[in-house]
């Protein structure tokens, strides 16, 4: 069976600390991505891999980095929080050449 | 104009009622289509894909219309557990699918 897992359910950090968001896939998929999302703004993208150390801005990069140091892992990076990251933060990946994207449960990030 | 486009809702239905969604699409040149269906504080999951000839799973029916770009999504007989936001999403070639922000379904008893 499918599986992505991100590392937390629910995380509370403080603005300004700098936070990392864990995301690992079991299936060997060649792409990886980061959503937010956000009441009535729907899923937004932030940044995707197609490969290993590789990485591509989606619609809102700004504000956070990522790391593919693997296949499986995709770490998404906000250097110093903000109230306005807020958000449920998506993994997704997805095979090479297919469309269909498994997500993981997502993580309720709260900045205070 | 916004690539995927979907009324929000939320549509209230009685238990049994067939309800219809549309959503439109902006990029002509889009390839791949499908409905995702996302429960309450969970993630999205593929209800189905949805293909040139229209296709159905059971009590759900998608429909494609290239030339107006829109898709549609049909639900018959709709039951409780149906209740949930139904995303629309397309792929415009080789980039990311775009997710529109979703139609929300409420089916009561």
């Amino acid at each position: 069976d499918v599986k992505v897992t991100q590392s937390s359910r629910y995380l509370v950090k403080r603005t300004g600390e700098k936070v990392f968001l864990e995301c690992v896939q079991d299936m060997d998929h060649e792409n990886m991505f980061w959503y937010r999302q956000d009441p009535g703004l729907g899923l937004r993208l932030i940044y995707f891999s197609y490969d290993v150390k590789m990485k591509e801005k989606g619609d809102i990069p700004e504000g956070y980095s990522v790391s593919r140091e693997k296949k499986e892992r995709f770490s998404l990076i906000l250097e110093s929080a903000s109230t306005n990251q807020t958000s449920m933060y998506l993994c997704a990946s997805v095979a090479f050449g297919e469309n269909i994207q498994y997500f993981g449960a997502g993580t309720r990030l709260s900045v205070l | 104009r916004k690539e995927v486009e979907q009324d929000p809702g939320p549509f209230n239905v009685p238990e049994g009622a067939t309800v219809a969604f549309n959503c439109t699409y902006s990029n002509s040149a889009s390839q791949s289509f499908f409905w995702y269906r996302q429960d309450c504080r969970k993630e999205p999951k593929l209800l189905m894909s949805v293909y040139s000839s229209g296709n159905e799973d059971g009590r759900f029916t998608a429909q494609l219309n290239r030339a107006s770009q829109y898709i549609s999504l049909l639900i018959r007989d709709s039951k409780l557990s149906d209740s949930a936001t139904y995303l629309c999403v397309v792929k415009p070639g080789n980039t990311p699918l775009v997710f529109g922000k979703g139609t929300r379904l409420s089916v009561i008893a």
